[in-house]
């Protein structure tokens, strides 16, 4: 069976340090994995995504994240958090080869983010 | 610029209320998804649809009707909503590049 995990419900980061968000999967395979923001009363917005490749993926607004497939892990990155990154951010895998309900993202349980000047 | 349209963006109503929150999307997409999100963050599946006249359950056991006449519409309907029912409800269609596509989701109240 398919999960994520996003071991921290929240993450408190000063302005201007680095910042990670962590996320862990179980999937039989090679997995599709994908990073999610969601602002206050807002849909999810697409970040990044990994398939295959480089294991260091740039997505939008300076995050990257880097896949381990030894360690099973994703976690988003950027190297001088701002305020405005300030949200929710949801981790979430998918099997490549899964056909029917098992081709579904599933999604982790989110990391609340708080950037403080 | 959204291409994926839900409303009402917010809803109150009473309990053994009907509703429907629409969900269209512009894109042409063949796969949506309605996932309903808990104050404390976590998203779940409710429902799901690889195409017209196909919908499926999802993960989470909703009370929630479904239907896919149109590729571009996936409307939601609760027969008599109870307070139980007070969450978010986001839309999301997939892109052939594997990734989903939210709407802003409607968020639903019932007294």
């Amino acid at each position: 069976a398919q999960s994520v995990a996003q071991p921290e419900d929240q993450v408190n980061v000063a302005e201007g340090n680095p910042l990670t968000v962590k996320c862990t999967y179980s999937v039989s395979g090679n997995p599709y994995l994908f990073w999610y923001v969601q602002y206050p009363n807002r849909g999810l917005q697409f970040l990044l995504k990994y398939i295959t490749g480089d294991n260091l993926v740039k997505g939008s607004y300076g995050f990257e994240a880097e896949f381990n497939k030894s360690q099973t892990s994703f976690h988003l990155k950027k190297p001088s958090a701002l305020v405005s990154d300030s949200a929710l951010y949801f981790c979430a895998v998918r099997g490549l080869n899964y056909g029917g309900s098992q081709g579904n993202l599933i999604f982790g349980k989110g990391t609340k983010l708080s950037v403080k000047p | 610029e959204a291409d994926i349209y839900q409303t009402p963006r917010y809803l109150v109503i009473g309990t053994g209320k009907k509703i429907t929150l629409e969900c269209s999307q512009t894109m042409g997409h063949d796969k949506m998804y309605w996932y309903q999100q808990d104050p404390g963050m976590e998203l779940h599946l409710i429902h799901y649809s690889y195409g017209v006249n196909s919908t499926e359950k999802g993960d989470l056991s909703s009370e929630s009707t479904v239907s896919r006449i149109r590729t571009e519409h996936f409307p939601l309907t609760l027969e008599s909503a109870r307070p139980s029912h007070t969450s978010q409800y986001l839309c999301a269609s997939r892109l052939v590049t594997g990734e989903l596509f939210f709407g802003e989701g409607s968020r639903l109240t019932v007294l």
